[in-house]
């Protein structure tokens, strides 16, 4: 039973457009969620954060939202670069932060074309 | 500071052999985790330690597989027999309940075949 889903496996988009990387879950224990990004041979990065006490968060071109009713978060990058393509993994915690056990979804595959 | 270090990087073994994959977390760091990638079920998490202890290994597959820290510095990851379905990349990462970031760290992986 997959607890956080990422239903699209790739997406491509032009430079300099927004790229909108989508995830699902299904535990209503989850309270703290992450996006990493991962380039191949190396591991994940760190990208962004959210506590389930906010509806957004923002870091430079990466914005986060989370709709807790609809159990759906969205990483939003504007505008996208070619250096942006990599995995994208969507995480949820019941803990509170994440020095606890994190779920992963499957991950997204972003190509940005120049 | 030099990240996360897994050792090996690559490792091809036969099945039936056992294996070992090593991780240094990042110094002061007291939470380790190990994590599995694989196409079909994607990053799932083994096993964490806090503080050199085991919090939850709810996510070892099975007997086979074993984790010890025995200090804080120092993990390892230990499959025993070895079978073809256990090829995948193994990633190490750590954390502190310190930092002002809040984030696991992760190593470059060990891709793991087992023919």
């Amino acid at each position: 039973d997959q607890q956080v889903k990422q239903n699209s496996p790739s997406l491509s988009v032009q430079e300099g457009r927004i790229s909108i990387l989508n995830c699902d879950y299904t535990n209503s224990m989850f309270d703290y969620f992450l996006w990493y990004k991962k380039y191949p041979a190396e591991g994940p990065t760190f990208l962004i954060s959210i506590s389930s006490i906010k509806d957004k968060n923002e870091d430079g071109r990466f914005t986060v939202f989370l709709n807790k009713s609809a159990k759906h978060l969205s990483l939003h990058i504007v505008p996208s670069q070619p250096g942006d393509s990599a995995v994208y993994f969507c995480a949820a915690s019941a803990g509170g932060g994440s020095n606890y056990k994190l779920t992963f979804g499957k991950g997204t595959l972003l190509t940005v074309n120049p | 500071d030099a990240g996360v270090i897994q050792s090996p990087r690559h490792e091809v073994t036969e099945m039936g052999q056992e294996v070992t994959l090593r991780c240094k977390p990042i110094s002061g760091h007291d939470y380790l985790f190990w994590y599995r990638q694989t196409m079909m079920r994607g990053l799932e998490l083994l096993i964490y330690f806090n503080n050199n202890v085991p919090i939850d290994d709810s996510g070892m597959p099975e007997d086979r597989f074993s984790a010890k820290m025995p200090n804080a510095s120092f993990s390892t990851l230990k499959i025993q027999p070895s079978e073809p379905r256990d090829s995948a990349v193994y990633f190490c990462a750590s954390s502190s309940q310190d930092s002002a970031s809040d984030e696991q760290y992760f190593g470059p992986g060990t891709r793991l075949t087992v023919t």
